[in-house]
C-alpha cells in the first residue's frame, strides 16, 4: 500500500499568518492517465471531513482562494496564504491513484 | 442537494457482524460510486471499499476477507457488512460519494465491546 507521510503533525498559527503542510507518498502518484490523484480534505472538530483540493491543485468551487496545492510525483504541499479562524481542524492528504486509497495521518491546525 | 446518511447499531459484540446502511439523496447510485471509509478515534481515515456505479465492488485487501458491500438502487441505499469484529474495529464509519470522495455523510460511531 502507498504510505502517505504528513508533516508537521501540528501547527499553531495566529490569524493572518501563512501555513504550509507537506505530504509525501511512498510511490509516485502519477497515474497511467497522466493525472495525479492527490487530494486534501479538512476535518473540523466534531465534523465529518470536507473536500478541499483534488488532483494536486484544483480547488473545489466553495473553497476560498487563500488555499492552494502544489507538487508532483511523491511530494506535495498545501498552503494557506493567510489563516482564518474557520481554518482550524485536521488536514489530511489522500491518494486515489493506487488501490487501496490511503490517507496521511493528519496535520492539526490550531489558532493562537 | 447531495446527501449521504449512515445508520446502524452503535454497539457490536466482539466476533459478531456489523451491518451499516448508507442512504443517499440528490444523486443516483447508477451514476456515482459510493465508498465506505472508517476512522478510529484520533486517527486518520482508512478506505474500506467501494460500490461502483455499475454494481461492481472493490475492497481494501486488508479487510476483503471480512467485508461485503452491496446496494439496493430502488431504495437509494448502499450496505456494508463486516464479520468477526474486534475491538480495533471501533471507530466512526462514513460513506462518501464518487472517486474524489467529494461528499461525506455525518458518520456513525461504532463501538466493539462486550
Amino acid at each position: 500500500d502507498v504510505v502517505m507521510t504528513q508533516t508537521p503533525v501540528s501547527l499553531s498559527l495566529a490569524i493572518g499568518q501563512p501555513a504550509s503542510i507537506s505530504c509525501k507518498s511512498s510511490q509516485s502518484l502519477l497515474g497511467t492517465s497522466g493525472k495525479t490523484f492527490l487530494n486534501w480534505i479538512l476535518q473540523r472538530p466534531g465534523q465529518s471531513p470536507k473536500r478541499l483540493i483534488y488532483q494536486v491543485s484544483k480547488l473545489y468551487s466553495e473553497v476560498p482562494d487563500r488555499f492552494s496545492g502544489s507538487g508532483s510525483e511523491t511530494e506535495f504541499t498545501l498552503k494557506i496564504s493567510r489563516v482564518e479562524a474557520e481554518d482550524l481542524g485536521v488536514y489530511y492528504c489522500w491518494q486515489g491513484t493506487h488501490f487501496p486509497l490511503t490517507f496521511g495521518s493528519g496535520t492539526k491546525l490550531e489558532i493562537k | 442537494q447531495v446527501q449521504l446518511k449512515e445508520s446502524g447499531p452503535g454497539l457490536v459484540q466482539p466476533s459478531e457482524t456489523l451491518s451499516l446502511t448508507c442512504t443517499v439523496s440528490g444523486f443516483s447510485l447508477t451514476s456515482y460510486s459510493v465508498s465506505w471509509v472508517r476512522q478510529p478515534s484520533g486517527k486518520g481515515p482508512e478506505w474500506m471499499g467501494r460500490m461502483w456505479y455499475d454494481g461492481d465492488t472493490a475492497y481494501n485487501s486488508a479487510l476483503k476477507s471480512r467485508l461485503s458491500i452491496s446496494r439496493d438502487t430502488s431504495k437509494n441505499q448502499v450496505f456494508l457488512k463486516m464479520n468477526s469484529l474486534q475491538t480495533d474495529d471501533t471507530g466512526t464509519y462514513y460513506c462518501t460519494r464518487d472517486l474524489g470522495l467529494s461528499y461525506w455523510g455525518q458518520g456513525v460511531m461504532v463501538t466493539v465491546s462486550s
